[in-house]
């Protein structure tokens, strides 16, 4: 029972690197989701994807692109990393049906947590 | 536009007291409301939701949830506190009408439960 796999645990970045946070599920979600997490604010959408080759921008895009190629995978890429990119990150997945047969709760990875210096 | 407010930053109670922690959203048409816990280091892990019916919701845990249309409130409770309860909960809302799946959290409320 994996659910939502996150890869890697911890990155530390400098400025200006680039780098790719993995995510990958096996429950067959049609839709995923990239948020970050900041102390005190919340989760922020970054980026969205309601099912393979379909992607859209979410609360806070910017510095960030996203792929779904398949519908188990959407890696995140950071392309120019910035100090203001330090976070932890939360991939999540979901299923919508036809209208009432499912809420679309959202199911969490572990988190990834990148410092940019 | 969509959003959830958690009014208590942290909320602190003795073990097997009673714990509310509160939740008030806006949103367009009815709503799905969820609740989350996080523990330190750990994703988020959901642990109940409303969809319709029943105002009183129960999930994991024992912990329940008091959906209240007129108030636009969701309020997480449980009966008795333990001290594995401590942890940051996150209340989320989703409006029916969209077919994005986005959920809007709120800022999370620490709960501290003292022996």
């Amino acid at each position: 029972n994996a659910g939502v796999t996150q890869t890697p645990k911890f990155r530390i970045l400098k400025i200006g690197q680039s780098m790719t946070l993995q995510c990958t599920q096996d429950m067959n979600h049609n839709y995923m989701y990239w948020y970050r997490q900041d102390p005190g604010m919340g989760l922020k959408l970054i980026y969205y994807s309601v099912g393979a080759g379909i992607t859209d921008k979410g609360e806070v895009p910017n510095g960030y692109n996203v792929s779904r190629s398949t519908t188990e995978d959407f890696p995140l890429r950071l392309e120019l990393a910035a100090p203001s990119q330090t976070s932890v990150y939360f991939c999540a997945s979901s299923y919508l049906g036809l209208a009432g047969a499912s809420a679309g709760e959202l199911f969490f990875g572990e988190g990834s947590r990148l410092t940019v210096l | 536009a969509q959003s959830v407010a958690q009014p208590e930053d942290q909320v602190n109670v003795a073990e097997g007291n009673p714990l509310t922690v509160k939740c008030t959203y806006s949103v367009s048409g009815n709503p799905y409301l969820f609740w989350y816990v996080q523990y330190p280091n750990r994703g988020l892990q959901f642990l109940l939701k409303y969809i319709t019916g029943d105002n009183l919701v129960k999930g994991s845990y024992g912990f329940e949830a008091e959906f209240n249309k007129s108030q636009t409130s969701f309020h997480l409770k449980k009966p008795s506190a333990l001290v594995s309860d401590s942890a940051l909960y996150f209340c989320a809302v989703r409006g029916r009408s969209s077919n994005t799946g986005k959920l809007i959290f709120g800022q999370g409320t620490t709960l501290q439960v003292k022996p």
